[in-house]
């Protein structure tokens, strides 16, 4: 059973660039939530997909959105990057809300913006 | 004031000894309460789910207070492979189960 996959792993950028990072959710799982964790810092929400529609927002700007496909994978797009969007970004699939179960993360992509 | 606050430690513990820390939250709804382990530069995963009654996993003791909104977890038998950060997760109880992290308690187990 794949677990929670990201592409790719690590990527470098330079400021005002476009990025899209990718994830698939662990196999039985349809709500894919993404993180950005800053160095020294706990996963910041970013936002949450279910049935291909964002359903939840952290405190985050418009720069930063996403999609979700048919096949519960899902994109997070982030436009003119700056400095400080340089983190680690994780992908957390779970199951809807209700059931109580815990998230499961893929092993992030690490961001560099110079 | 953050959400989900946590000391960040780092808490140095000798090999052997037991070590125990908090993680309180602001929102009284949450519903569900978990410790994740983070190692350097990984992902998180899942360390234990914490249940109203209190449950323990092995060496692993958690604790939930919803009077106080506080949760607890405490290792026993430190090992130096439970070095780690541990970071506690709150289930924000609306309607779509946003998670909240705290920003981790950094526990280091020496020789």
């Amino acid at each position: 059973d794949a677990g929670v996959t990201q592409s790719p792993t690590h990527l470098i950028k330079t400021r005002g660039q476009q990025v899209t990072l990718r994830c698939s959710p662990k196999s039985g799982h349809d709500t894919v939530s993404w993180y950005q964790q800053a160095l020294g810092q706990g996963p910041q929400f970013i936002f949450q997909y279910y049935e291909e529609e964002e359903r939840q927002r952290g405190n985050f700007p418009d720069r930063f959105s996403g999609h979700q496909f048919p096949n519960y994978s899902s994109e997070l797009n982030v436009n003119a990057l700056l400095l400080g969007d340089s983190a680690l970004y994780l992908c957390a699939s779970s199951l809807p809300a209700g059931s109580s179960t815990e998230a499961f993360f893929g092993q992030g992509t690490r961001l560099t913006v110079v | 004031r953050k959400e989900v606050e946590q000391d960040p430690g780092p808490f140095n513990v000798p090999e052997g000894a037991t070590v125990a820390f908090n993680c309180t939250y602001s929102n009284s709804a949450s519903q569900s309460f978990f410790w994740y382990r983070q190692d350097c530069r990984k992902e998180p995963k899942l360390l234990m789910s914490v249940y109203s009654s209190g449950n323990e996993d092995g060496r692993f003791t958690a604790q939930l207070n919803r009077a106080s909104q506080y949760i607890s977890l405490l290792i026993r038998d430190s090992k130096l492979s439970d070095s780690a950060t541990y970071l506690c997760v709150v289930n924000s109880g609306d309607s779509w189960g946003k998670f909240q992290f705290g920003a981790g308690t950094q526990v280091v187990v020496t020789p």
